[in-house]
């Protein structure tokens, strides 16, 4: 079991919005900690999508947005496009486990 | 352009050792911490190592403490994870990734390599 929580799986077709959540409790992302996004596609490198809650590096596009309150956060995917069919995760430090600690994963397929 | 390559996967058997390497190029080294980060087969990304930017300071997910260690050697832009006492559940793909951030707790791994598959079984 994972310290944060995500759903398996979710599903959009193509040019649609979908959303990722992650949650959390008062040892992670309720005691402030940020929380970051990556994706993974299989076999590849993962990769960052979204660090410090809300910002995106260079070169990822705007159609990727962070969000967090209180013990969770969400990750937001608008226009959608085949290519963003990956695996997601999150990320944040926990206090109690004294480390780094990642939701289950995501599993995203684009119709 | 920042490149991490792992090396140093392959099988071994229950009880046994294993060094992983990470060789680091396209940036400033001595900057960064760098962690290891699992992935079981069929499962998600788990944390399992990190060492701070001088090698002075180190962490371990409590599954491994006692078994690996973490080091760097920022004269050669590398990484290496010890890994003893094998076991069946360190079965995974493991990456090298760069960290970032400046609070410890707000760290995240900005680039990462290509991963080397770690197979312990008899």
């Amino acid at each position: 079991q994972s310290v944060l929580t995500q759903p398996p799986s979710v599903s959009g077709a193509p040019g649609q919005r979908v959303t990722i959540s992650c949650t959390g409790s008062n040892s992670n992302i309720g005691a402030d900690y940020d929380v970051h996004w990556y994706q993974h596609p299989p076999g590849t490198a993962p990769k960052v999508l979204v660090y410090g809650n809300t910002n995106r590096p260079s070169g990822v596009p705007d159609r990727f947005s962070g969000s967090k309150s209180g013990t969770s956060a969400s990750l937001a995917i608008t226009g959608l496009q085949a290519e963003d069919e990956s695996d997601y995760y999150c990320q944040s430090y926990d206090s109690r486990l004294r480390g780094w600690v990642f939701g289950g994963g995501t599993k995203l397929t684009v119709l | 352009e920042v490149q991490l390559l792992e090396s140093g996967g392959g099988l071994v058997q229950p009880g046994g050792s294993l060094k992983l390497s990470c060789a680091a190029s396209g940036f400033t080294f001595s900057c960064c911490a760098v962690s290891w980060v699992r992935q079981a087969p069929g499962k998600g990304l788990e944390w399992v190592s990190t060492i701070n930017n001088n090698g002075g300071t180190t962490y371990y997910t409590d599954s491994v403490k006692g078994r690996f260690t973490i080091s760097r050697d920022n004269s050669e832009n590398t990484v290496s994870l010890q890994m003893n006492s094998l076991r069946v559940e360190d079965t995974a793909t493991y990456y090298c990734a760069k960290g970032a951030g400046f609070r410890l707790a707000d760290w995240y791994f900005d680039f990462w390599g290509r991963g080397t598959l770690v197979t312990v079984s008899s």
